[in-house]
């Protein structure tokens, strides 16, 4: 079976400062990888994805993800932390990669504070 | 951009009442999905739904939960019998055609207190 390990439940950073939020995964199978964002009272948004072809991924906001198979890590970044990038983030694998109902594995999520 | 909404945004209900839980998926959506979030807890799938017919289900969703697709816009997720443990947040989510190319959208969430 898939799983989703977070390291870290909370993360602080300065703001201006590098955020770095870790992923790894567990699966049988190529894994297909998701980042979504949580902000307060809000629902999941996607930040990016990782499905097959270049293993460095852009998202939204400033974000990326590399996906590494030889450490099974798919580690989310921001070169420069900004106030508004506080939020709960969770990493996400689909279980049935190819397939066509994709149930999504999640982590346990890391909040990120982000203070001046 | 197209958004998945859900209603209510937060229901409050007794012990052992039924509730149904509401979602208008993105309208070329053709997946369906329920998930909920226990306070502090992770993300969990309850169920996926695809031409008017359950695809998966997880273990939390039990002879107690339903899904239905009433219309061509309305998804909902029914709790026939809730129980204090079903206290959570509840998201719907859609994806287009087969393939992990097409992530899953989520709806804000519907957060059910169950007194």
């Amino acid at each position: 079976a898939q799983s989703v390990t977070q390291l870290g439940s909370h993360v602080s950073v300065s703001e201006g400062a590098l955020v770095l939020l870790r992923c790894n995964y567990s699966s049988s199978v190529p894994p297909y990888l998701f980042w979504y964002v949580q902000y307060p009272n809000q629902g999941l948004q996607l930040l990016l994805k990782y499905t097959t072809g270049a293993t460095l991924v852009k998202g939204i906001n400033g974000f990326e993800a590399e996906f590494k198979k030889s450490e099974t890590s798919f580690h989310l970044t921001k070169p420069s932390a900004h106030m508004s990038d506080a939020a709960e983030y969770f990493c996400a694998v689909s279980d049935t990669p190819g397939g066509g109902y994709n149930k999504l594995i999640f982590g346990a999520g890391t909040r990120l504070a982000v203070h001046p | 951009e197209p958004e998945v909404t859900q209603t209510p945004s937060h229901q409050v209900t007794q012990m052992g009442q039924e509730v149904i839980l509401r979602c208008v998926p993105i309208s070329n959506h053709l997946y369906f999905y329920w998930y909920r979030q226990i306070l502090g807890q992770k993300v969990e799938f309850l169920v996926s739904f695809y031409n008017n017919e359950i695809s998966e289900k997880s273990e939390i969703f039990d002879d107690q939960f339903s899904v239905e697709r009433p219309d061509g816009s309305n998804f909902t997720l029914k709790i026939r019998s809730t129980k204090l443990e079903d206290s959570a947040m509840y998201f719907c989510a859609s994806s287009d055609i087969i393939g992990p190319n097409q992530p899953q959208h989520f709806g804000d969430g519907t957060r059910l207190s169950i007194l």
